[in-house]
């Protein structure tokens, strides 16, 4: 199946400052990726859908000047948390369509574990 | 709003007894649904996805099933092993393809050897 890979798998930073975090699916192209986050024992909750191209459309009650998400190729998008704090402490999961084979399953990376100390 | 819901939030069986978790979601107009396998702090495995004009999918002890008419799908797990200890998620995706996952809080489970 396809893959796609988060990187850093896991982050520490301190408050105030920003995280980026890449995700890229490595043999197919993704117009669309989509972020989650989820916290201790909690779900997945969407945060973002992101378009390569375009702006990405941001879930209600998600700061979009916060969670900045670029999507510039048809591989790669990013989500940069600006101006951490601790309770941005989660784990940041994202996932794509291979639209080209049919766009059914939503594949999706290994995470990263953001902590802000 | 499409919501998800899995019962129970947790559950404890010994060793090789079958089990059944429980999904349901409020609304039937999805395009498929899928149940995931999520380890303590790490990413997401999928297990079964089940296209809307399919009642079911096997895989291995794996059995999922859906009703899409009613709003539910189980996951039936045969001679559960302590390696099954895990949470499991249930997701489905509204609408057509292209369109995110709406996932459930899930079901923990623990298998005693």
């Amino acid at each position: 199946g396809a893959v796609v890979s988060q990187h850093p798998s896991w982050v520490i930073c301190k408050s105030g400052t920003s995280v980026k975090i890449e995700c890229r699916s490595l043999d197919f192209q993704a117009t669309t990726m989509f972020w989650y986050r989820q916290f201790p024992k909690q779900s997945l909750m969407l945060m973002a859908t992101s378009n390569e191209g375009s702006k990405a459309t941001y879930e209600q009650g998600v700061e979009k000047d916060k969670f900045l998400i670029n999507h510039a190729s048809l591989t790669l998008s990013t989500l940069t948390v600006t101006s951490a704090h601790p309770e941005d402490s989660s784990f940041y999961i994202c996932s794509a369509h291979d639209l080209l084979a049919g766009g059914y399953e939503q594949y999706f990376g290994p995470g990263t574990r953001l902590t802000v100390t | 709003k499409q919501e998800v819901t899995q019962i129970p939030a947790a559950l404890s069986v010994p060793e090789g007894e079958n089990l059944v978790l429980n999904c349901s979601f409020t609304d039937s107009a999805i395009y498929n649904l899928q149940w995931f396998r999520q380890d303590p702090g790490k990413g997401l495995t999928s297990l079964l996805l089940i296209q809307s004009s399919q009642r079911e999918q096997t895989s291995g002890r794996l059995n999922a099933s859906l009703d899409k008419s009613s709003g539910r799908s189980t996951l039936y797990i045969a001679a559960s092993q302590p390696g099954d200890s895990a949470t499991y998620l249930c997701a489905v995706r509204p609408g057509q393809a292209g369109t995110a996952l709406i996932f459930g809080k899930g079901t923990t489970l623990s298998v005693s050897s």
